[in-house]
């Protein structure tokens, strides 16, 4: 949906290693959102963009870097990965018409940190 | 801070059954609230959105209703189908950039 695509789709990292997700939206949305998922916790908000440059934290935003220098790239950044952070982590985007503000995702990355 | 729950945590019916998910929330000055649906290994599709002024939004077989005074959605899907079988999330925005906060979900099961 809304043209969203995250790369890459699974990776494997080493504890210590800095690790960057990639988030692309085709349709020039203003507001993109990163998220994980954990079995127990459900879905957490990372960070937030309203816009380039633009940026601020959501729920569980330590150990996490985000930047927007075009509309289109929304990318998260692990400083150095650690174990806490294998999850699923997913981007949307929030699409703006006259019957409200809609939240699509993206089809997720699989993160494995060893 | 906004707290979002969902009773049961999973639920099996058989085909043919309507099916009533339930969703709580803590704070009712919300934005909107949102329902996903989710498959195993899959992203998340919004099926519906419910802004802070509407009681109830449909769409086919499905109609989600909103009472922000009691804190509570409904979402319903007529003649469940084996289809159907999928983890149902629901979310609740709050303004100011739409930052969701979920559910933890309910996983159905339609059986044949």
């Amino acid at each position: 949906d809304a043209g969203i695509t995250q790369s890459p789709r699974h990776k494997v990292t080493e504890t210590g290693t800095p690790v960057t997700l990639r988030c692309h939206q085709t349709e020039n949305h203003r507001y993109m959102y990163w998220y994980r998922q954990d079995p127990g916790h459900g879905l957490r908000l990372i960070h937030y963009s309203y816009g380039v440059k633009d940026t601020d934290k959501g729920e569980v935003s330590d150990g996490y870097s985000v930047s927007r220098s075009k509309t289109e790239d929304f990318l998260l950044t692990l400083e150095s990965a650690t174990s806490s952070q294998t999850s699923v982590y997913f981007c949307a985007i929030s699409e703006s018409r006259r019957d409200g503000d809609t939240q699509y995702f993206g089809p997720g990355t699989r993160l494995t940190v060893l | 801070k906004q707290e979002v729950t969902q009773i049961p945590a999973a639920l099996s019916v058989p085909e043919g059954e309507n099916l009533v998910l339930n969703c709580s929330f803590t704070d009712s000055a919300i934005y909107n609230l949102q329902w996903f649906r989710q498959d195993p290994g899959k992203g998340l599709t919004s099926l519906l959105l419910i802004q802070s002024s509407q009681r109830e939004q449909t769409s086919g077989r499905l109609n989600a209703s909103l009472d922000k005074s009691s804190g509570r959605s409904t979402l319903y899907i007529a003649a469940s189908q084996p289809g159907d079988s999928a983890t149902y999330l629901c979310a609740v925005g709050k303004a100011a950039g739409n930052k969701l906060t979920f559910g933890g979900g309910t996983r159905v099961l339609v059986k044949p």
